[in-house]
């Protein structure tokens, strides 16, 4: 089956790295992406990355993707308050055009 | 390029009564697709068009439900009988290509009282 799956939770202090992990179930996967959405607003494309690549770093942002344990992580270094939101996992297949989404990690920063 | 335009941002409506919404993609985007997103879940996936053909519509769209994109630019999508259940926000996206990600429209919140 095509599923995507993600903690609901995650809590860091203001200045760490934060973490957030998603796991899928279908081989197939061709491009998986992150998204952002904010309370109230739509959803952001933060950052994507091809299936046949193991990492990709954009600024404070970094993927890892172990295809072999179909794993795929997102990393935010020197967390900021601004960052709290609700973030996405989504991967799309090789079989179908839809993108699958998972149910969201809130990420929410203590002082 | 403003975006993804969806209209209304709000609907509230009675039980039994027709919507519908509209979506105005970014003008270069030939795939859009809608998705729908109930409280503390990820977005669902409803259908998908390319240019002004529908090439996939979820198991989950029940015959109430029919979008249409007449001309490969806006897309409307309209719910018959509305029940309860549908209360949910109804989201448009459009891309280029998946490779790189949609870009989402705000939103229509549906309300059915």
């Amino acid at each position: 089956g095509e599923d995507v799956e993600q903690s609901l939770f995650l809590s860091v202090r203001e200045g760490d790295s934060s973490v957030i992990n998603c796991t899928y179930t279908d081989s197939s996967s061709t491009y998986l992406y992150w998204y952002k959405q904010e309370p109230g607003a739509g959803l952001q494309l933060l950052t994507y990355i091809f299936s046949n690549m193991d990492m990709k770093q954009d600024q404070r942002l970094t993927v890892l993707l172990n295809k072999k344990d179909k794993h795929l992580s997102l990393r935010i270094a020197d967390t900021q308050t601004g960052d709290s939101a609700i973030y996405f996992c989504a991967v799309a297949y090789s079989s179908a055009s839809k993108i699958i989404f998972g149910s969201g990690t809130r990420l929410s920063i203590r002082p | 390029d403003t975006g993804v335009s969806q209209d209304p941002r709000h609907k509230i409506t009675k039980r039994g009564q027709n919507v519908t919404f509209r979506c105005d993609p970014i003008s270069e985007h030939n795939r859009l697709y809608w998705y729908r997103q109930t409280l503390g879940q990820g977005p669902e996936f409803l259908t998908y068009f390319q240019n002004e053909a529908q090439l996939e519509k979820s198991r989950l769209l029940s015959d109430r439900f029919s979008a249409e994109r007449p001309k490969g630019s806006f897309s409307t999508l309209e719910i018959q009988r509305t029940e309860q259940g549908d209360s949910a926000m109804y989201l448009c996206a459009s891309g280029p290509d998946r490779a790189y990600g949609y870009t989402f429209g705000s939103g229509t919140r549906l309300t059915v009282v």
